[in-house]
């Protein structure tokens, strides 16, 4: 079945600092891939995607790249502020659960201190 | 205006009991979803109603069952709660019934307690 592989956290960074939260996958077929973000006390939220290989998605100066041929996914950004602290979770869909599951990874703790 | 709510937001109860959890969207979503997150933080599929339609069904203990009066609302039973059931439970929707856009929309959770 379909598997989503992200490192465990929690990652501590100071503010201002690069941001590399790692991601790979399995899924059969051509998955779309995901990053949501969930703040403390509050649900999931679609931070950013990709549908096909090679796309690049980005959203509030956090990027990553639809990497076929590594199965990868990673999280950048190139400078983080305190208010990035959250748990930030990679997904897939479309592998062999069909497009109507999305299957998440487990999630990495980030906190940002000032 | 909240788009995904559950309630109630916390629940506490003794093992053995029997509780719900209640969900309602107003996006006008075909399709809604109920996930369990552990206290590790890991997210996993529960149950999927497209239409009020069940369309997926995890290998939940079928004390879990859940119930779609309409498209909009999706509830969740559990019977004879048990020390393991402690999660929390979220509700998510989405727009359409394939959801290739991965955009799930989720609720604040529920946090269930078990004693």
């Amino acid at each position: 079945g379909d598997s989503v592989t992200q490192m465990e956290g929690p990652v501590t960074l100071s503010e201002e600092a690069f941001l590399t939260i790692n991601c790979t996958y399995t899924a059969t077929g051509y998955p779309s891939l995901f990053w949501y973000v969930q703040y403390p006390g509050e649900g999931l939220q679609l931070l950013l995607k990709a549908t096909k290989a090679d796309d690049k998605g980005s959203n509030k100066g956090f990027e990553a790249t639809y990497r076929k041929e590594t199965t990868s996914f990673h999280l950048e950004k190139g400078s983080v502020q305190v208010s990035d602290s959250a748990v930030y979770f990679c997904a897939l869909s479309g592998g062999s659960g069909g497009y109507q599951k999305v299957t998440f990874g487990i999630g990495t703790k980030l906190q940002v201190i000032p | 205006d909240t788009a995904v709510s559950q309630t109630p937001k916390y629940l506490v109860t003794q093992m053995g009991n029997d509780k719900s959890i209640k969900c309602e969207q107003n996006l006008g979503h075909d399709t809604m979803y109920w996930y369990k997150q552990d206290s590790k933080k890991f997210l996993k599929i529960m149950f999927s109603y497209n239409n009020k339609e069940l369309i997926i069904n995890e290998t939940v203990p079928n004390r879990f069952s859940p119930k779609s009066p309409d498209k909009a609302h999706l509830n969740l039973h559990i019977n004879s709660l048990e020390l393991g059931d402690s999660a929390v439970y979220f509700c998510a929707s989405s727009q359409v019934w394939q959801t290739n856009t991965g955009e799930l929309f989720f609720g604040e959770g529920s946090r269930l307690t078990v004693l």
